[in-house]
């Protein structure tokens, strides 16, 4: 089945730096990848997604890359504001019919001010 | 429009007591999901629901675990008996796409948050 990497498991940026989190994913069937993001005690909220046609993906400050050949997706999140600390998903599509997310481990992003 | 709602937000039993959580998902949504969230780790999959019938139980430990979803909208979800290794937060999700394709958004609800002692 589906595993998904997510590293680092841990991030401490400077406020106003740039901070990148990186996922490695086994099936290269999968062709849908979200990240979420969870703050402490709160539910996981979509932030970015990515499908397996498009090799970037941009929303203000946060952007997505995808490099299906290396069956890896990135996280990119600019000019970091502490209301960007929190934990950081990353999943992938898996399944026969792709009805299904495989998450990463997470990842503690704090941005210190 | 109204999130996804679970019930209860916190639970604390003892091994081999039995407990059971409540999913409300979004009106509408046609697939629903349960997840087990162990501390420090993320979210997998127990059970997905297309409408009332199952998609995906493959995770699902059904010595101990069951889930229904009648008429297509809440479901529950039990653990009998629980053991210590349970403790979790178990999060409930739902998406709109009848085809039940995890390409489509899964809105998450606040999750029960279970120790068992």
């Amino acid at each position: 089945g589906e595993n998904v990497e997510q590293h680092p498991s841990t991030l401490s940026v400077q406020e106003g730096d740039s901070a990148v989190i990186k996922c490695t994913y086994s099936d290269s069937a999968s062709n849908y990848f979200p990240w979420y993001k969870q703050e402490l005690g709160k539910r996981p909220q979509l932030i970015i997604d990515i499908r397996s046609n498009v090799g970037e993906k941009k929303d203000q400050r946060i952007a997505v890359t995808l490099n299906k050949t290396a069956k890896h997706f990135s996280l990119h999140i600019t000019e970091t504001q502490p209301e960007d600390s929190a934990v950081y998903f990353c999943a992938a599509s898996s399944g026969p019919y792709g009805n299904k997310l495989v998450f990463g481990a997470g990842t503690i992003l704090r941005v210190k001010s | 429009e109204a999130g996804v709602a679970q019930s209860p937000r916190y639970k604390i039993i003892e091994k081999r007591q039995s407990v059971a959580f409540w999913c409300n998902p979004i009106s509408g949504h046609a697939t629903l999901y349960w997840y087990q969230q162990i501390l420090g780790q993320g979210p997998k999959l127990l059970i997905q629901f297309q409408n009332n019938g199952v998609v995906d139980d493959s995770q699902l430990p059904k010595d101990r675990f069951s889930a229904e979803r009648l008429k297509g909208v809440d479901s529950t979800l039990k653990i009998q008996p629980a053991k210590l290794e349970d403790s979790a937060v178990y999060l409930c999700a739902s998406s709109p796409l009848s085809s039940g394709r995890a390409r489509e958004t899964q809105y998450f609800g606040p999750g029960t948050r279970l120790l068992v002692l």
